[in-house]
């Protein structure tokens, strides 16, 4: 069993804190990491595909870094917004096939 | 482009029963992949294909069978439906291999009786 974790499970803040959090995967084998939003009632949609140790990757107010030595990336909202309250699910892709691990995501709810 | 497809989105079954979930994506992508969903589980992969005539078993493939004899589509199939296989599935796709970012469908509410 190849073990996916993100923390925390659920976050509450307030519009316009900034946030962050956690997905840990192993260290070894790594080809991918992925980060998706899943708002309720839609299907997860991409944020982020992370290839590298030391991967920055920025989209508007969210980014994410990653690394691959230590099995984990953090993902980071800047002045959150209602609208960004979703479930954000990481994913872990090894270099010896094509499977998707997912985490449980972290579910965040920014209140206005 | 209606991207990633999924039918019915709701399904009540009996015990025993079977049933195919239908996905079609019109992105000609290699990659397509089927998740159930499940309350503090996360998404977890049951098959994946990474091209017409190739399928491979994820993490939960037990009582389900796939094909893809097309590149536009991939079924998924429950031949004897059991209480267990209640979930919510989801198909996606995308264009090559697992450094691709994936695209989901609306997914498939499955309850069985």
């Amino acid at each position: 069993i190849l073990n996916v974790e993100q923390s925390p499970q659920s976050l509450h803040v307030q519009e316009g804190d900034s946030t962050n959090f956690t997905c840990s995967f192993p260290s070894s084998n790594f080809y991918a990491l992925h980060w998706y939003r899943w708002e309720t009632a839609k299907s997860p949609e991409a944020l982020f595909v992370m290839t590298l140790n030391g991967d920055e990757k920025k989209k508007g107010r969210i980014s994410a870094t990653l690394n691959t030595k230590e099995g984990y990336s953090y993902l980071y909202i800047k002045g959150s917004q209602p609208e960004d309250s979703a479930t954000y699910l990481c994913a872990f892709i090894r270099n010896t096939g094509n499977q998707f691990y997912f985490g449980t995501g972290t579910s965040l709810t920014v209140i206005p | 482009n209606a991207g990633v497809t999924q039918t019915p989105k709701f399904q009540v079954l009996k015990t025993g029963q079977s049933m195919t979930l239908q996905c079609a994506q019109d992105m000609n992508h290699e990659y397509m992949s089927w998740y159930r969903q499940d309350p503090g589980m996360g998404l977890r992969l049951i098959h994946y294909s990474v091209g017409a005539g190739i399928t491979d078993q994820g993490e939960v493939p037990n009582g389900y069978n796939v094909s893809r004899s097309t590149t536009e589509d991939f079924p998924l199939r429950l031949l004897s439906a059991a209480p267990s296989q209640t979930s919510v599935y989801f198909c996606a796709s995308s264009y090559s291999g697992s450094g691709e970012t994936q695209y989901f469908g609306p997914g498939t509410r499955l309850l069985v009786l």
